[in-house]
């Protein structure tokens, strides 16, 4: 069972430049998350997908946007890469409408912007 | 709003000693709790959970038990191994956050043989 995949696993960017963040789940789950880790700041929600067809806003989406593609797969965009978006990226997975069930998370893609 | 505080690491510790990691929040009305670690180089993966009130979660030797008159939910074993090296994140949900988890900043674990 692949679970939660993520690519790349590591990406390096000057700022002004895009990229795409790439993922997708097997586990047949409608809820999906982005995070962001930094030092000392836990996890930090940018965006997150409820259901196939529906985006919500996290705590920290500025500079950042989504696409729910299909059910498997939730992609994050940075069209203008910043210096402050130097981060671990985490998408994470989840059974929808189970309050207490986990989320899956994939291994994550660490990302510089120099 | 809620929020989630836990003790800062890095904890060092020798194997087979005894783990305390401290987890205490602020929250309205009922959350959920739980303990997630990452070991290097890997995702987050739920390690226990507890829904209510003196519930206590248990899995690989690890315990917490959700204490509402402290608002707390530390982390314990009876004697940790290398293996348990690792970062644990202490997280809670409820109706306030919109269901989404609020996690604590993560604590690093060493353990030396």
């Amino acid at each position: 069972n692949a679970g939660v995949t993520q690519t790349p696993k590591f990406q390096v960017l000057k700022t002004g430049q895009s990229m795409t963040l790439q993922c997708a789940q097997d586990m047949n789950h409608n809820s999906m998350y982005w995070y962001r880790q930094d030092p000392g700041m836990g996890l930090r929600l940018i965006y997150y997908s409820a259901s196939e067809g529906t985006t919500d806003k996290g705590e920290v989406p500025n500079g950042y946007n989504v696409s729910r593609l299909n059910k498997r797969e939730f992609s994050l965009r940075l069209e203008s890469a910043a210096p402050s978006q130097t981060s671990v990226y985490f998408c994470a997975s989840k059974e929808q409408g189970l309050f207490n069930s986990p989320l899956h998370f994939g291994n994550g893609t660490r990302l510089t912007v120099t | 709003g809620n929020s989630v505080t836990q003790m800062e690491g890095p904890v060092t510790l020798s194997e087979e000693a005894f783990l305390t990691i401290n987890c205490t929040y602020t929250a309205t009305g009922y959350p959920s709790l739980f303990w997630y670690v990452q070991y290097p180089g890997e995702g987050l993966q739920l390690l226990l959970k507890a829904t209510k009130a003196d519930d206590k979660g248990s899995n690989k030797g690890f315990e917490a038990t959700y204490r509402k008159e402290t608002t707390s939910f530390h982390l314990e074993k009876g004697s940790v191994q290398v293996s348990d090296s690792a970062v644990y994140f202490c997280a809670l949900r409820s109706m306030d956050s919109n269901y989404q988890l609020i996690w604590g900043a993560g604590t690093k674990l060493i353990i030396k043989p």
